[in-house]
C-alpha cells in the first residue's frame, strides 16, 4: 500500500524550531516529487514547499521562504521540513504529500498529518 | 502568484439535489486544477485532477469542467457522505495554491 506518515510535530516557543520527517513506503521514493500542505485550526489548506526527485530545486511559498528548508534521504525514503523562526501563523496541520497515480502533479496521496503549535 | 478564489463559501443543499462549486484563476492554469474533499479531522482526498478527470474509486456523480481561468465541480445527487468542504487547488504553477474551500451543509 502506497503511504506516507508524518512525524515531529509538536509544542514549540515563537522564534524555536523544529524538523518534520515524512516517510514513504510502497513506491520508489526516488523517482517522485513531494510537497508539504498544511492547514491552520479552522481554516483552509495552504501549499508550503515541495522538492523534486532529485532533491536539488526546492520551491516554498512566500509566507515560509526564507524561514523553512525542504530535504531529502532518498536511501531512508524520508521527507523533511525544517522550521525555523516560527511563529504563531505557522500553527498548522502539516501534511505530507505526492502525485503518484495521477503522475501530473495533482495530489492523489495524503499523510494523516503532524500538528505544530507556536504557543508561549 | 496564481490565486484562486471558490464560490459559494458556503453551500445549504438537500440529499438529492445537484450542486455547482465554482473555482476561478486569476491567471490561465490551462486544465491543471484539481478538486479535493475534506471531512472534519481527516486528510483531504482527491477527486478530480486536469480539471474534468475522475481519479479512481471516486464515484460518477462527482463531475468537473473548465479550462483557462472558470472551472466548476458538479455533484449530480447529492448522498449523505457528501457534506464535506471542497477546494480546487490549481498546479499550473509549481507554487501550488488553494481555493479557500466551499463548505457544503445539510439544509
Amino acid at each position: 500500500e502506497v503511504q506516507v506518515l508524518e512525524s515531529g510535530g509538536g509544542l514549540v516557543q515563537p522564534g524555536g524550531s523544529l524538523r518534520l520527517s515524512c516517510t514513504a513506503s510502497g513506491f520508489a521514493f526516488r523517482n517522485y516529487a513531494l510537497s508539504w500542505v498544511r492547514q491552520p485550526p479552522g481554516k483552509g489548506l495552504e501549499w508550503v514547499s515541495a522538492l523534486n526527485d532529485r532533491g536539488n530545486s526546492p520551491f516554498y511559498a512566500n509566507s515560509v521562504r526564507g524561514r523553512f528548508a525542504v530535504s531529502r534521504d532518498n536511501s531512508k525514503s524520508t521527507l523533511y521540513l525544517q522550521m525555523d523562526s516560527l511563529r504563531a501563523a505557522d500553527t498548522a496541520v502539516y501534511y505530507c504529500v505526492t502525485s503518484y497515480a495521477t503522475g501530473d502533479g495533482s495530489f492523489d496521496v495524503w499523510g494523516q498529518g503532524t500538528v505544530v503549535t507556536v504557543s508561549s | 502568484d496564481f490565486q484562486m478564489t471558490q464560490s459559494p463559501s458556503t453551500l445549504s443543499a438537500s440529499v438529492g439535489d445537484r450542486v455547482t462549486i465554482t473555482c476561478r484563476a486569476s491567471q490561465n492554469i490551462d486544465i491543471y486544477l484539481a478538486w479535493y474533499q475534506q471531512k472534519p479531522g481527516k486528510a483531504p482526498k482527491l477527486l478530480i485532477y486536469k480539471a474534468s478527470n475522475l481519479e479512481s474509486g471516486v464515484p460518477s456523480r462527482f463531475s468537473g469542467s473548465g479550462s483557462g481561468t472558470d472551472f466548476t465541480l458538479t455533484i449530480s445527487s447529492l448522498q449523505p457522505d457528501d457534506f464535506a468542504t471542497y477546494y480546487c487547488q490549481q498546479y499550473n504553477s509549481i507554487l501550488r495554491t488553494f481555493g479557500q474551500g466551499t463548505k457544503l451543509e445539510i439544509k
